[in-house]
Parts: C-alpha cells; structure tokens; sequence
C-alpha cells in the first residue's frame, strides 16, 4: 500500500533551519511529482512546493520562495524540504502528499503522509 | 490569484440528510478542481478531482459537479462518518494551486 512517512519536525527558533524529510513506499516513487502541503494550528491548507518526477521541475510559493529548498533521491524513495530562515509564521503541520497523475504535475493530492509539526519560537 | 470561497462556513445536517457544499472561484477555472475531507487529526483524503472524478475508494453517495466558477459536492446521504471538514483546491493556476478556506460538516 501507498505511505508516505515524515519526519525533521520539532521546535526551532526564528531564523534557524530545519530539514524535512518524507519517505514512501509502496509505489513507484520516480514516476510520480510529490507535494509539501502545509496547516498551521487550526488553519486552512496551503501548498507550499511542489516536484516533479525527476526532480527537474520545481515551484514555491511566495511565502516560502528564497528560504525553501525542495529536493528529491529517487534512488532512495526520499523527498526533502531544506527550510532557512525560518519565521514563526511557518509554524504548521508539513504534510507530503503524492499527486494523482503518474509522470505529471497537477497540484492534486491523492496520497498523504501524516504530517510533520514545525513550530518556530524563541 | 485566483480566490476559493466556500460556502457556508458550516453545515449541520443529520445522517441520512443530503449535503450540499459549494465552491466558488474567483475567476474561470473551466474543471479544474478538487474536493477534499479532512478529520481531525488527519491528514486529508482526495475525494473528487476535476470537478466530478471519484478518486479511488470513494464511496458513490459522494459526487462533484460544476465549471466555470461554481462548483458543489454533494453528498446524498449523511454517514456518521461524513461529519468532518471539507476544502476545495483548484489547478488551473497551476502551480499556483490555492484551497478554499473550507466547511465544517457538523451534525445536527
């Protein structure tokens, strides 16, 4: 069965960094692009970057451009997120989710890990 | 951008009763969205992409419709189960793919 499995969170304080890692299995993790979703407490959901299959195509959002770096080892079945200078309002479960679409971008999310908490304080 | 705006906020419903949740775009996303259930504690499940796909598992009482602007997922017949949050995301923009702020699904 599809899983996806995160880890790195914990508490940091502001300007710190922090990296992200989410592990999968159960499917053919080169073939698919994969998402970094995130919810602050209580909040909506926010997609915060994406990556293609092979790891030639990426995109942040505003809010996290220049301080997010997203990657992937397709030869590991791992994706990563290098977060820099980290503010308190990055503070949020980090969710990694699988899209949809084999070989393709959507932006959807079919599969989802079970989060990460960041929670960024002094 | 392009704005979600769910409606309404909350919904409170009795099991067996039909839900009608509603997502509007700020601009023309032709069929390009989907609808998700989240619980707390969870993470969220796809129910519907492009407007009116079933992802896979989904129970039929669950169903999209709409395009252009106006979206609904209906759900035709309350489980307890269904008592949860519901957002809407849309990839027109893509990758600018935003979410709506969401409707809570609360029994009556």
């Amino acid at each position: 069965q599809v899983q996806l499995v995160e880890s790195g969170g914990g508490v940091v304080q502001p300007g710190r960094s922090l990296r992200l890692s989410c592990a999968a299995s159960g499917f053919i993790f080169r073939s698919y692009a994969i998402n970094w979703v995130r919810q602050a407490p209580g909040k909506g959901l926010e997609l915060v970057a994406l990556i293609s299959f092979d790891g030639s195509d990426k995109w942040y959002a505003d809010s996290v451009k220049g301080r997010f770096t997203i990657s992937r080892d397709n030869s590991k079945n791992t994706l990563f997120l290098h977060m820099n200078s980290l503010r308190p309002e990055d503070t949020a479960v980090y969710f990694c989710a699988r899209d949809p679409f084999i070989y393709d971008s959507s932006g959807y999310s079919d599969y989802w890990g079970q989060g990460t908490l960041v929670t960024v304080s002094s | 951008e392009i704005v979600l705006t769910q409606s309404p906020a909350t919904l409170s419903l009795s099991p067996g009763e039909r839900a009608t949740l509603s997502c509007r775009a700020s601009q023309s996303i032709s069929s390009f969205l989907a609808w998700y259930q989240q619980k707390p504690g969870q993470p969220p499940r796809l129910l519907i992409y492009d407007a009116s796909s079933r992802a896979t598992g989904i129970p039929a009482r669950f169903s999209g419709s709409g395009s252009g602007t106006d979206f609904t997922l209906t759900i035709s017949s309350l489980e307890p189960e269904d008592f949860a949050l519901y957002y809407c995301q849309q990839r027109s923009s893509w990758p600018r793919c935003s979410f709506g702020q969401g409707t809570k699904l609360e029994i009556k």
